[in-house]
């Protein structure tokens, strides 16, 4: 049980251009879910958290126009990534947490954005 | 402000024991999380800690003193599988359920 995925694994796109990625709970509801971004070789960085039926509250410093989220369902958090700079590329990771849990987080297994 | 201390890198032989350590200093504590990344992939849970002690779950234990503001996660019987980062993360808020992510240590297994 516990599983979270997203779609796409990958994605390479043109400089200005807008991505769409999708993280869903398989086998769980969550109200909550989280975005985060991971530059190599470094640690996670939580960039907002997600709540199904309301805004997302976003981390200091992250531009929230930029970086739209959208949870319209207890199993589906999207993140889209406006008019796209080669600074964007990243691993993001999206993560979920069981309603019943004690707040363990479960992660998707991660999408690589590239942009040319 | 919020800051979560790992060491960069270890290594360590197959077989071996290692310890992981891990600071913390955050607004609050609801819980202490470790993670396993292998690279391109993503978090594994390994361990959850709230309350003050060790928690043993097979190869990995993990301890908190929440007075010291301290966790560590112990890997016994390495095996080069164990090769990874280690990620550990506090929760400072309770209703939020929001991770404040440690630097993560690199962890490579030698044969």
């Amino acid at each position: 049980g516990a599983v979270v995925s997203q779609h796409p694994s990958w994605v390479i796109c043109k400089s200005g251009t807008s991505v769409k990625i999708e993280c869903r709970s398989l086998d769980f509801q969550a109200t909550t879910m989280f975005w985060y971004r991971q530059f190599p070789k470094q640690s996670l960085m939580l960039m907002a958290t997600s709540n199904e039926g309301s805004k997302a509250t976003y981390e200091q410093g992250v531009e929230k126009d930029k970086f739209l989220i959208n949870h319209a369902s207890l199993t589906l958090s999207t993140l889209t990534v406006t008019s796209a700079h080669p600074e964007d590329s990243s691993f993001y990771i999206c993560s979920a947490r069981d309603i019943g849990t004690s707040g363990e987080q479960f992660f998707g297994p991660g999408t690589r954005l590239t942009v040319l | 402000g919020q800051n979560i201390d790992q060491p960069t890198e270890m290594t360590a032989t197959e077989g071996a024991i290692v310890q992981i350590n891990c600071t913390y200093q955050t607004s609050g504590f609801n819980g202490l999380f470790w993670y396993q990344q292998h690279a391109g992939e993503a978090p594994t849970f390994l361990s959850y800690n709230v309350l003050d002690g060790l928690e043993e779950k097979g190869r990995f234990s993990s301890f908190l003193s929440r007075s010291k503001g301290y966790s560590y996660l112990l890997l016994k019987e390495l095996q080069m599988k164990d090769s990874a980062s280690y990620l550990c993360a506090v929760s400072p808020t309770s209703g939020t359920y929001k991770y404040i992510f440690g630097t993560g240590t690199r962890l490579k297994v030698l044969a």
